[in-house]
């Protein structure tokens, strides 16, 4: 298996350009999550999908956020507009089964940079 | 995270000695209790989980062990060697089936 996979690695843009990144989780497992880590505020959960359905998004930052997930092997989290302080380390993870079952597996993360 | 405390913030150990890792969680209910490591500019990966029906857990030099009375639960590194050093994350869940992780903790292993 080749893992979870995220693109693009690297992301540079300026203020108020939609970005897109994207995701596809290891096949077979059923729960797909966002965090967003930066040095200030560490790994921070954004969204996360169980069968495909978003569960919680309670940590999206504001409506500039979105995330979809259209089919059990892909996902995307949108910004726009783009802002500098979105500006972060954006990482995938997925797993299976429910609650205290089993870890995540992450992807590379995506490398956003908002100029 | 919101209901994960983790301390030290920062360790710094000579080669050969032990590190300690600790954190507190609040949901009583947890039951799953992983540790991640991230090494600089890489994703977390699972290094060791513990689930609540075992006190200890071990793989070669790392182990987790578990208190749920005092709802904490440590990761222990023995030997350490230079290839160690990373930031080391637990987590712990929420009541659905998302993580919170802790604020991490950075270990430098002085050769």
């Amino acid at each position: 298996d080749a893992g979870v996979i995220q693109s693009p690695r690297h992301e540079v843009t300026e203020m108020g350009q939609e970005v897109t990144l994207r995701c596809k989780p290891i096949s077979g497992h059923n729960s797909l999550f966002w965090y967003r880590q930066t040095m200030m505020r560490g790994l921070e959960l954004l969204i996360y999908f169980n069968n495909n359905v978003p569960i919680d998004d309670s940590g999206m930052p504001e409506d500039r956020f979105s995330a979809k997930m259209p089919n059990a092997s892909f996902s995307t989290l949108k910004i726009q507009p783009s802002e500098p302080r979105d500006s972060a380390v954006y990482f995938c993870a997925s797993s299976f089964g429910q609650r205290d079952n089993y870890g995540y597996t992450f992807g590379s993360g995506t490398r956003l940079t908002v100029v | 995270g919101e209901n994960v405390e983790q301390h030290p913030s920062t360790l710094s150990v000579q080669e050969g000695d032990s590190a300690v890792i600790k954190c507190t969680y609040s949901d009583s209910a947890s039951n799953y209790f992983p540790w991640y490591k991230q090494e600089l500019g890489k994703r977390p990966q699972l290094i060791i989980d513990i689930r609540s029906n075992v006190g200890e857990k071990k793989d070669q030099r790392i182990a987790v062990t578990l208190n749920k009375t005092a709802k904490h639960f440590s990761l222990h590194i023995t030997e350490t060697q230079p290839e160690d050093s990373a930031v080391y994350f637990c987590a712990g869940p929420n009541t659905g089936n998302q993580f919170y992780f802790g604020t991490g903790t950075s270990l430098t292993v002085i050769p």
